[in-house]
């Protein structure tokens, strides 16, 4: 069975600041991790992937996440946030393409003027 | 490609009542998955498809729900009768055979609201 956990669930954060999303998942098989966005009223986007190489991984928007093994997460980080980053982020599992995302309960970024 | 098409986006329909909600995938995709997203629980998994053919209904919530992929291009997901706490949105999501590209793609959701 995997599981996600967002610790946050609401992140208030001003523009321009730096902004970390946390996320720690449990699978006892290897998993691919994912990060979607979700603006209002819409679907969702993903945003970025890991599924083997380089832990270091880059997405659009200027998001990026880091897989750690050891401490299975896979938090999502952005240096300057805008505005336009509001919205909801949501942390993701699976074990690959034609298996099904377990979902985290996701992380309302609001970003302040 | 248009992207993974549901229908309708919007349904407001009386307790009792049947609905149907309907979902095109992604062309070329062999996997659909059907979610449901509340305040309360979150984004769950309801059922997904393999090449037409159901894997897991397991978060299928009762009786009631009822899903179907007659080809690879049409599903339906049917709630018979309909009750108020049934409101929510239903998303629809496509992905291709395994290989690089593995991540699942959205629709855009129908909103159910049974009053």
């Amino acid at each position: 069975a995997q599981s996600v956990t967002q610790l946050d669930s609401q992140v208030p954060v001003f523009e321009e600041a730096p902004v970390e999303l946390r996320c720690n998942y449990s699978s006892s098989v290897s998993v691919y991790l994912f990060w979607y966005v979700q603006y209002p009223n819409q679907g969702l986007q993903l945003l970025l992937k890991y599924l083997s190489g380089s832990t270091l991984v880059k997405g659009i928007n200027g998001f990026e996440a880091e897989f750690n093994k050891s401490q299975t997460s896979f938090h999502l980080r952005k240096p300057s946030v805008h505005i336009s980053d509001t919205a909801e982020y949501f942390c993701a599992v699976s074990r690959g393409s034609n298996y099904k995302l377990t979902f985290g309960k996701g992380t309302l970024l609001t970003v302040n003027p | 490609d248009a992207g993974v098409i549901q229908s309708p986006r919007h349904e407001v329909t009386e307790m009792g009542q049947e609905v149907t909600l309907r979902c095109k995938p992604i062309s070329g995709h062999n996997s659909l998955f059907w979610y449901r997203q509340t305040m309360m629980r979150g984004l769950e998994l309801l059922i997904y498809f393999n090449n037409n053919v159901p894997i897991d209904d397991s978060g299928m919530p009762e009786d009631r729900f009822s899903a179907k992929m007659p080809n690879a291009s049409f599903s339906t997901l049917k709630i018979q009768p309909s009750e108020p706490r049934d409101s929510a949105v239903y998303f629809c999501a496509s992905s291709q055979p395994a290989g690089a590209n593995t991540e699942a793609f959205f629709g855009q959701g129908t909103r159910l609201t049974v009053v």
